[in-house]
């Protein structure tokens, strides 16, 4: 089976960064997904993972450990419009999608 | 190109009910998944399709089934419907080669609400 953790909630003030963990146990891992989900919204594709190291994509950042089973997602100079979930999924055997229950980040002026 | 749609939108139905919806997956994809989102709860997902069939199936009882078109459009059918079925159905699509493995793009949903 699988296990996936990430905090409920977080709040960070505009500008700032922020970091949000993602702690999992699966067997077959096969990639780590970040997704964004503005309430009401569908979710919206962020970043891959599949290697242990650092993914950059402008403001958002991700990290993987696969030995640790610990993935964060980092976003920099923090938009209000940021506001949303952050999902992490992860990938297990062939295509074997498992989501996290998300982190609701409230971006605040 | 067209991205992800789904249909309908939103959708009451009362319990003992069957229910389809329709995802029509976005262009050059092969592959469809489905995820129920219950309210304060993270995506589940339910089955996922490639070129025509079903190659994974989530923890979601047999009346949760559907299939996957020619033209990887695809349908989600629930029957005997239960209270707790009411949530938000997501499908995604995504172009999957072998064993490499590409984001999903989601559909808007379609909001279930079961009476």
């Amino acid at each position: 089976g699988q296990n996936i953790d990430q905090p409920t909630e977080m709040t960070a003030t505009e500008g700032a960064i922020v970091q949000i963990n993602c702690t999992y146990q699966t067997s077959g891992f096969n990639g780590l997904f970040w997704y964004q989900q503005h309430a009401g919204e569908a979710p919206t594709f962020l970043s891959y993972n599949v290697l242990d190291g650092l993914e950059e994509k402008g403001r958002f950042s991700s990290f993987l450990s696969r030995s640790k089973g610990y993935s964060y997602l980092l976003l920099k100079e923090l938009q209000m419009k940021d506001s949303a979930s952050y999902l992490c999924a992860v990938v297990r055997g062939y295509q074997k999608v498992t989501f996290g229950t998300g982190t609701k980040l409230q971006v605040i002026p | 190109e067209a991205g992800v749609t789904q249909s309908p939108t939103h959708l009451i139905k009362t319990r003992g009910q069957q229910v389809t919806l329709r995802c029509s997956s976005q262009s050059g994809h092969n592959t469809v998944s489905w995820y129920q989102q219950a309210l304060g709860l993270g995506l589940q997902f339910l089955l996922w399709y490639d070129e025509g069939e079903e190659r994974n199936r989530g923890n979601f009882p047999p009346r949760f089934s559907g299939r996957q078109f020619p033209n990887y459009s695809s349908e989600l059918n629930v029957n005997a419907l239960e209270l707790e079925d009411s949530a938000l159905y997501l499908c995604a699509s995504s172009l999957v080669l072998a064993d490499n493995y590409n984001e999903q793009f989601f559909g808007p949903g379609t909001r279930l609400t079961v009476l």
